[in-house]
């Protein structure tokens, strides 16, 4: 069975401290993601990484980086945390291939700045 | 750039008639459509793809999709709508080349009423 894991269900941190947000796969996938869901306004890519040490921005960057120092791993770091970063995140791994070309989802990270 | 249109914010559908979920898409080249479904502090399920060949593709728990590449259209539909339908739907597309950077619609809540 695929799977995508994420290191927390739950966070709480205070504004200002720097984040890190873990997500494994097991798959060999060659794509990840890092999204954050927003009611009303879906699934908004934050970046993604299509090799090793590879990464491109999304459409929201600002105020996080991201690491992808081994295939299976991909890190979502927030810098300084700010209570505007309050959301879900979620992290996807998919194949390049044509035939196996779907994302596959964790189950999502809570992060609560206060 | 490439985004995804989903019109609707709920559709409320009686149980045992059909559902339609509509979704359109705005891509350079072929395009790569998904539909995925969320239930509650989850993360995403895949349940259907369209890549090529057949406009009407068949996926998970009894769900279809319709691709229509004149209207830039990839509706979900469902014969028979069930109360463990209800959830959040995500229309997605990917363009067929370059970086595989996967947009998503702003999410349709499904709610089927007994």
């Amino acid at each position: 069975d695929v799977k995508v894991t994420q290191s927390s269900r739950y966070l709480v941190k205070r504004t200002g401290e720097k984040v890190f947000l873990e997500c494994v796969q097991d798959m060999d996938h060659e794509n990840m993601f890092w999204y954050r869901q927003d009611p009303g306004l879906g699934l908004r890519l934050i970046y993604f990484s299509y090799d090793v040490k590879m990464k491109e921005k999304g459409d929201i960057p600002e105020g996080y980086s991201v690491s992808r120092e081994k295939k299976e791993r991909f890190s979502l770091i927030l810098e300084s945390a700010s209570t505007n970063q309050t959301s879900m995140y979620l992290c996807a791994s998919s194949s390049p291939g044509v035939l196996n070309t779907e994302a596959f989802f964790g189950q999502g990270t809570r992060l609560t700045v206060v | 750039a490439q985004s995804v249109a989903q019109p609707e914010d709920q559709v409320n559908v009686a149980e045992g008639n059909p559902l339609t979920v509509k979704c359109t898409y705005s891509v350079s080249g072929n395009p790569y459509l998904f539909w995925y479904v969320q239930y509650p502090n989850r993360g995403l399920q895949f349940l259907l793809k369209y890549i090529t060949g057949d406009n009407l593709v068949k996926g998970s728990y009894g769900f279809e999709a319709e691709f229509n590449k004149s209207q830039t259209s990839f509706h979900l539909k469902k014969p028979s709508a069930l109360v463990s339908d209800s959830a959040l739907y995500f229309c997605a597309v990917r363009a067929s080349g370059g970086y595989q950077k996967v947009t998503f619609g702003t999410g349709t809540k499904l709610q089927v009423i007994p």
